[in-house]
């Protein structure tokens, strides 16, 4: 059974960085895109950033360019999320999701989250 | 990149049929055949329902299905039963290989 588990959320204040990891289990891990996916409180889903299995290919949306770097060690099947800059908009549930194969194609497992809130 | 529009809500009574649309522009929805919808209970993950338009995943009921109308796409939910109430949101591959969904669609069973 293929399972993704976050972690690495929590309280930050304004300005402030912090890096989300996705556990990834039962599957050969680099073979498929990931995206980190966010959920504010109350809102709708909002793509954040996706991710080659290589690596070699990132995209992020536009509330994530410049601020935000996705990476992968494939070594150790974690998918990662620096956010840098924080702003209380950033705060949400921030979901990691595997493409079928790709992120064009759908996102067929998503971890449970982790929570980020940005506040002073 | 806007989100693509869905309608806030749309209801239908147990063994209805309902549809909910998506609507984007030729830059994403109209450019590609990458829709996918996902199912949201509250306080729960998103759960993938379609892919590439009208293509259901291993488990998903066949009372989903889905389809494509220029820059337009429909989710339809037949037979419609309880446990379907939740979230329902579309999103799309765009020409600048990034994803954008809509802003989600409450369904409500009567």
């Amino acid at each position: 059974e293929v399972q993704l588990v976050e972690s690495g959320g929590g309280l930050v204040q304004p300005g402030g960085s912090l890096r989300l990891s996705c556990a990834a289990s039962g599957l050969t891990f680099n073979m498929y895109s990931m995206s980190w996916v966010r959920q504010a409180p109350g809102k709708g889903l909002e793509w954040v950033s996706g991710i080659s299995g290589s690596g070699g290919e990132t995209s992020y949306g536009d509330s994530a360019k410049g601020r935000f770097t996705i990476s992968r060690d494939n070594s150790k099947n974690t998918l990662y999320l620096q956010m840098n800059s924080l702003r209380a908009d950033d705060t949400a549930v921030y979901y990691c999701a595997k493409g079928r194969r790709n992120n064009r194609d759908g996102m067929d497992v998503w971890g449970q989250g982790t929570t980020v809130t940005v506040s002073s | 990149q806007s989100a693509l529009t869905q309608p806030a809500s749309v209801s239908g009574s147990p063994g209805q049929s309902i549809t909910i649309s998506c609507t984007g522009t030729s830059s994403d929805i109209g450019g590609y055949n990458y829709v996918s919808w996902y199912q949201q209970h509250p306080g729960k993950a998103p759960k993938l329902m379609i892919y590439d338009v009208s293509n259901r995943p291993s488990g998903v009921s066949n009372r989903f299905s889905g389809s494509k109308s220029g820059s337009t796409a429909s989710l339809t939910v037949s037979g419609l039963q309880a446990e379907d109430e939740a979230d329902y949101y579309c999103t799309s591959y765009t020409s600048i290989s990034t994803l954008v969904f809509g802003g989600g669609t409450k369904l409500t069973v009567l």
